[in-house]
C-alpha cells in the first residue's frame, strides 16, 4: 500500500466520451502530480498542483482538464480523446518542505481510447 | 535543460548474478538523482537516491548506486540479483527538487532461473 490509490484501474473509452480520473493520497501530502506513461517514452509529467494551485502545466492538450479540489484529491478530466493518447496514467504526491523528498506513485489508471 | 539516457531497454541477467543498469544525464547545475523501480501493474517506487554527500548510495531490496560527477554518471548495482527483481528501473534527474523530476525511458531487468 503506498498510500496513494487510483480510480479506475482500467478504462476503455471512444474519442467521443467524457471520463474522468481520480486520485487520493492518504499521506498528509500538499503536493500531487500527473504523468503519462507511454510505451517505450520516458514518464512525462503533465500537471503538478501544490497546496492545491497549479504550478506546472507542461503544455498538456486541452482535452486533458486536470482538477485539485482539495489537498488529498486529485482528478484528470478527458474529453474527445485520441488514440495515441492511449497510456498509464500515474498520479503522485510529494510533500513540500523546501528540502528534496520523494514522490509516491499510485497504481496508474491502464487507458485506452479506441 | 536536463536529460537522461538509460542506454539498454532490456537487461536480461541469470538469478544470484551481478547486475549494472546504467544511467547517464546531462545538466547544467548541480543535480539531484534518484532510481525508482516499477513492478509489474504497479505504480513507481524509489529505490535510493543522491542528493549530496557520499557518492556511494545505499537504497532498499540490496540495491546502490554511485554517482560519478565527472562522467555524469550514476550507475545502479546489485551484487546478486533474485527472481524478485524483475522488474522495470527508472533513473531520474532533478535540479530543483522533486517538482521537476526528468526521468529516462528505463530499463526492463529480466531475471531468470
Amino acid at each position: 500500500e503506498t498510500g496513494v490509490t487510483q480510480t479506475p484501474r482500467h478504462l476503455v473509452m471512444g474519442m467521443t466520451n467524457k471520463k474522468s480520473l481520480k486520485c487520493e493520497q492518504h499521506l498528509g501530502h500538499n503536493a500531487m502530480y500527473w504523468y503519462k506513461q507511454s510505451a517505450k517514452k520516458p514518464l512525462e509529467l503533465m500537471f503538478v498542483y501544490s497546496l492545491e494551485e497549479r504550478v506546472e502545466n507542461n503544455s498538456v492538450p486541452s482535452r486533458f482538464s486536470p482538477e485539485c479540489p482539495n489537498s488529498s484529491h486529485l482528478f484528470l478530466h478527458l474529453h474527445t480523446l485520441q488514440p495515441e493518447d492511449s497510456a498509464l496514467y500515474l498520479c503522485a504526491s510529494s510533500q513540500e518542505s523546501g528540502l528534496v523528498t520523494e514522490q509516491f506513485f499510485g497504481p496508474g489508471t491502464r487507458l485506452t481510447v479506441l | 535543460a536536463q536529460s537522461v539516457t538509460q542506454l539498454d531497454s532490456q537487461v536480461p541477467v541469470f538469478e544470484e548474478a551481478p547486475v549494472e543498469l546504467r544511467c547517464n544525464y546531462s545538466s547544467s547545475v548541480s543535480v539531484y538523482l534518484f532510481w525508482y523501480v516499477q513492478y509489474p501493474n504497479q505504480g513507481l517506487q524509489l529505490l535510493l537516491k543522491y542528493l549530496s554527500g557520499s557518492t556511494l548510495v545505499k537504497g532498499i531490496n540490496g540495491f546502490e548506486a554511485e554517482f560519478n560527477k565527472s562522467q555524469t554518471s550514476f550507475h545502479l548495482r546489485k551484487p546478486s540479483v533474485h527472481i524478485s527483481d524483475t522488474a522495470e528501473y527508472f533513473c531520474a534527474v532533478s535540479d530543483r527538487g522533486y517538482s521537476t523530476l526528468t526521468f529516462g525511458k528505463g530499463t526492463m531487468l529480466l531475471v531468470s532461473p
